[in-house]
This record gives structure tokens, sequence and C-alpha cells, in this order.
């Protein structure tokens, strides 16, 4: 069975600090078709990065994906208020999509 | 204004069945795949079924095979989710989404979900 295991739980931080926010693959992947959304409690996720580290439209630049085979990182360089929020990693492909279990970026 | 929007979510018993639905707009709907995601009470996501543009092919979780049926309308820009032997881990709230889902004779290849509705919620309880 294929897993994403999201590292940390949650995380902790202030406005204007890094956050660097894993996903781990149980499995190597062959191709970066990775992609993080974030989610506002009680709203709908919101697409952040596909191919790994693609913008989505709209995300600002100080958000960014890097990674490849098990290990992909979301990085937020500078936190704003709006940040502290909950993100998912995702694997996608002809398996199916498999999410990660969230990591929660907290002050 | 390019959006979904769900609707058919109730209180159901379980064993029981409930049909979702999703309205889009805005966009030219049968140019793009769908899924259904769902999220349980407090807990994160899990990717239910997929279906193509046209509607020819599917895709499902195995938590859901064989109980759950995705299926579209495109004259109507609408997707629908029949769900039947409910049971209660099927209780969460239950979005749409747009991604592309291509498949060939043997499989189909799910890519990642740029819009989403804001949700559906079912709860299965007796």
């Amino acid at each position: 069975e294929f897993v994403l295991t999201q590292s940390p739980g949650t995380l902790s931080l202030s406005p204007g600090e890094r956050a660097t926010l894993s996903c781990r693959a149980s499995q190597s992947l062959s191709n970066r078709d990775f992609a993080w959304y974030q989610q506002k409690p009680g709203q709908a996720p919101r697409l952040l990065i596909y191919g790994a580290s693609s913008r989505a439209t709209g995300i600002p630049d100080r958000i960014s994906g890097s990674g490849s085979g098990t290990d992909f990182t979301l990085t937020i360089s500078r936190l704003e208020p709006e940040d502290f929020i909950v993100y998912y990693c995702q694997h996608y492909g002809s398996q199916g999509l498999t999410f990660g279990g969230g990591t929660k970026v907290e002050i | 204004e390019v959006q979904l929007v769900e609707s058919g979510g109730s209180v159901v018993r379980p064993g029981g069945s409930l049909r979702l639905s999703c309205a889009a707009s805005g966009f030219t709907f049968d140019d793009y795949g769908m899924s259904w995601v769902r999220q349980a009470p407090g807990k994160g996501l899990e990717w239910v079924s997929g279906i193509n543009w046209s509607g020819g092919s599917t895709g499902y979780a195995d938590s859901v095979k064989g109980r759950f049926a995705v299926s579209r309308d495109n004259t109507k820009n609408s997707l629908f989710l029949q769900m039947n032997s409910l049971r209660a881990e099927d209780t969460a709230l239950y979005f749409c989404a747009r991604g592309e889902v291509a498949c060939s004779p043997t499989n189909c290849y799910y890519g990642y979900l740029d819009l989403w509705g804001r949700g559906t919620r079912v709860t299965v309880s007796s």
C-alpha cells in the first residue's frame, strides 16, 4: 500500500519565520507527480503546488515546493497570518490520488 | 464565476443510499475530468472516485468500490455520486473537484485538483 507521511504533525512558528513541511512517500516516485494543498477551517482545499515545484495560479513566490524520489518539501519563506492553517501533500497518477495526513501550522 | 457547488448531503441510516450532485459553472465542463474527495470529521483528505471527461471511464478507492458509482451529465454541467450500502465510516464532508483524468483502454491517470467545491455533508448514523 502506497502511503504518504507528513511531518511534523503540528509546526509551531511565528509570523515572519520560515516554515519547512515534509512529506515522505513509502515508495520512490519515478516522476514528480506531486502536489501540495492548503485548507482553511471550514473551507475547501486550495492547490498550491503541482509537479512538485510549480506554483498554481495566484500563489505567491514565498511558497515553494521541492523534492523527488521519496522526499518532498513545502517551504513558506516568511509566514503571513493567513498561512497558519493545514497543509496536505498529494501524489497523483495511475493509482488514483493519495493524500498525506496533513501538517497544521500554528502560531 | 468559476465554481463547483455540491448538494445532496444528508443524514442516512447504515445500509441506506444517497445521491450527491455537483453543479459546475464558469468553465467548459466537458473539457475536464472530475473527482470526489471526502474528509471525515477532524481527519484528512481521502480520494473517493474519479471520472474522465466523457464519463466513459471511472475509478474508485478500494474503500468504496462496488458500493459507490460516479457519473456525469455534460449537458447539465453536473457530476454525481451514487452511494449505496452506506456505512458509519462513510460519514464525511464530500468535495467535488476538477482535475485531469486521462484514460487508456487499461487504466486512467488522475491529475492534481485545481478547483474544489465547498462540500456537502453526509452523516451515516442510526
